[in-house]
């Protein structure tokens, strides 16, 4: 496919659960980007890859939040014991080279719901 | 910190008018601004994308300007069609804070027809 793409498309976990996102960012992009998108809020960033290196994480709510891109292409989003807090739309984005000047390109989201 | 606004925060025309659409950011050194649109259930498209040396791009029907000293963009959408019914999002991507975009809380249009 020529997007980014997101799986699953849509998540219900029970509170405690841990839950695993993926994204497939478009190919051969360097930089990915992870963002968590509250009801009526714009989207907030979380953590950003360059290649495998995971650049920032300053924007991970808590140590529940874990992001790996072992091999530079698919990235993972974990969130370990499940909060209701953590019910949000979760976007990924890429862009082509690692500089701070290239155009961001998201994915469809996976919608998180927390029970 | 950066923060981003987007002015009006909801908006409602009738078919075939021009309109406008706000966003202001406090930290004028930013590396670049972007729009997006945002359709319910789904994630963002990006419309267009200005760097810091530039004062507008366009595509299309849209047309984006950027005045970085006051902090300001504006998205200028000529002829508006119902198909362009959708949340606006503005972002910036700056030196000093966190690698990714900053964001505003969006616009949502309705085109009426």
């Amino acid at each position: 496919g020529a997007g980014v793409s997101q799986s699953p498309r849509y998540k219900v976990a029970k509170r405690g659960q841990d839950v695993a996102l993926r994204c497939d960012p478009i190919s051969g992009h360097v930089s990915l980007f992870w963002y968590q998108q509250a009801l009526g809020q714009g989207p907030e960033f979380l953590t950003y890859f360059q290649n495998e290196a995971q650049l920032d994480k300053s924007g991970l709510p808590s140590d529940r939040f874990f992001a790996e891109r072992p091999e530079g292409s698919v990235s993972t989003l974990k969130i370990q014991r499940t909060q209701q807090e953590d019910s949000a739309v979760y976007l990924c984005a890429s862009s082509l080279q690692g500089t701070s000047y290239n155009e961001q390109f998201f994915g469809p989201g996976t919608r998180l719901t927390v029970l | 910190k950066q923060e981003v606004t987007q002015i009006p925060a909801a908006l409602s025309v009738p078919e075939g008018e021009n309109l406008v659409l706000n966003c202001s950011f406090t930290d004028s050194a930013i590396y670049n601004l972007q729009w997006f649109r945002q359709d319910p259930g789904k994630g963002l498209t990006s419309l267009l994308l200005i760097q810091s040396s530039q004062r507008e791009q366009t595509s299309g029907r849209l047309n984006a300007s950027l005045d970085k000293s006051s902090g300001r963009s504006t998205l200028y959408i000529a002829a508006s069609q119902p198909g362009d019914s959708a949340t606006y999002l503005c972002a910036v991507r700056h030196p000093g804070g966190a690698d990714g975009l900053t964001f505003g809380k969006g616009t949502h249009l309705i085109i009426q027809p």
